[in-house]
């Protein structure tokens, strides 16, 4: 079963604008990780929040996680051309291996110049 | 740097063929993984292993089988590859912290398989 979520599934926007992509989860985790994909690559590691945490920033990037409802958020501030990617959450589950993640379907951002 | 390397970008096999897909990571880490992606499926973990020589199914491990004889390998095979096996694969590495959760996975660059 997924136990990531993203919305929306895609997302455009004009450079300059804030992209916000969302991610759901089923079950009690111990972190959420965010990743980014540009198209045909690997996947790469944008920031990490834990469950005790609410908010956390990194740069441009700014991630907020709400435990209760089972969500957290990826805001990316003053878009550029450079950000258009895939954006992915991930969990590691309270029932499951620390070392062992889930993934969701991912946000493909896509910003205009 | 770190770095995880994949021995093919792009792949073209028959089916019934045996596929041997490679994972070399250069960090020293205990943790690796085989996913494969397709769309509108995000990431599926195949196969993942903590240790040499010990490997644990994913949630897709039909049709695959996995190997790790050193540290810093780690390969998929597809015992005799089918059209359905035609994805973009992904290996993945990591440090394990003993438990605590929150490693960071480190990926190669995928390998595009064809199945024809």
């Amino acid at each position: 079963s997924q136990q990531g979520e993203e919305d929306p599934q895609a997302l455009s926007i004009q450079e300059g604008e804030n992209a916000t992509m969302n991610c759901s989860y089923k079950t009690s985790i111990n972190n959420l990780q965010w990743y980014r994909q540009n198209s045909g690559r690997g996947l790469v590691h944008l920031i990490l929040i834990r469950s005790n945490e609410r908010e956390k920033h990194s740069g441009r990037l700014r991630v907020t996680l709400d435990t209760s409802k089972k969500s957290s958020s990826l805001l990316i501030t003053a878009s550029r051309a450079a950000d258009t990617a895939s954006y992915f959450c991930a969990t590691d589950g309270r029932e499951t291996s620390g070392s062992r993640l889930t993934f969701g379907e991912g946000t493909q951002l896509t910003v205009n110049p | 740097d770190v770095k995880v390397t994949q021995s093919s970008r792009y792949l073209v096999k028959r089916t019934g063929e045996k596929v041997f897909l490679e994972c070399v990571q250069d960090m020293d880490h205990e943790n690796m993984f085989w996913y494969r992606q397709d769309p509108g499926l995000g990431l599926r973990l195949i196969y993942f292993s903590y240790d040499v020589k010990m490997k644990e199914k994913g949630d897709i491990p039909e049709g695959y089988s996995v190997s790790r004889e050193k540290k810093e390998r780690f390969s998929l095979i597809l015992e005799s590859a089918s059209t359905n096996q035609t994805s973009m694969y992904l290996c993945a590495s990591s440090l394990s912290l003993a438990g605590l959760g929150g490693e960071t996975q480190y990926f190669g660059p995928g390998t595009r398989l064809l199945v024809l």
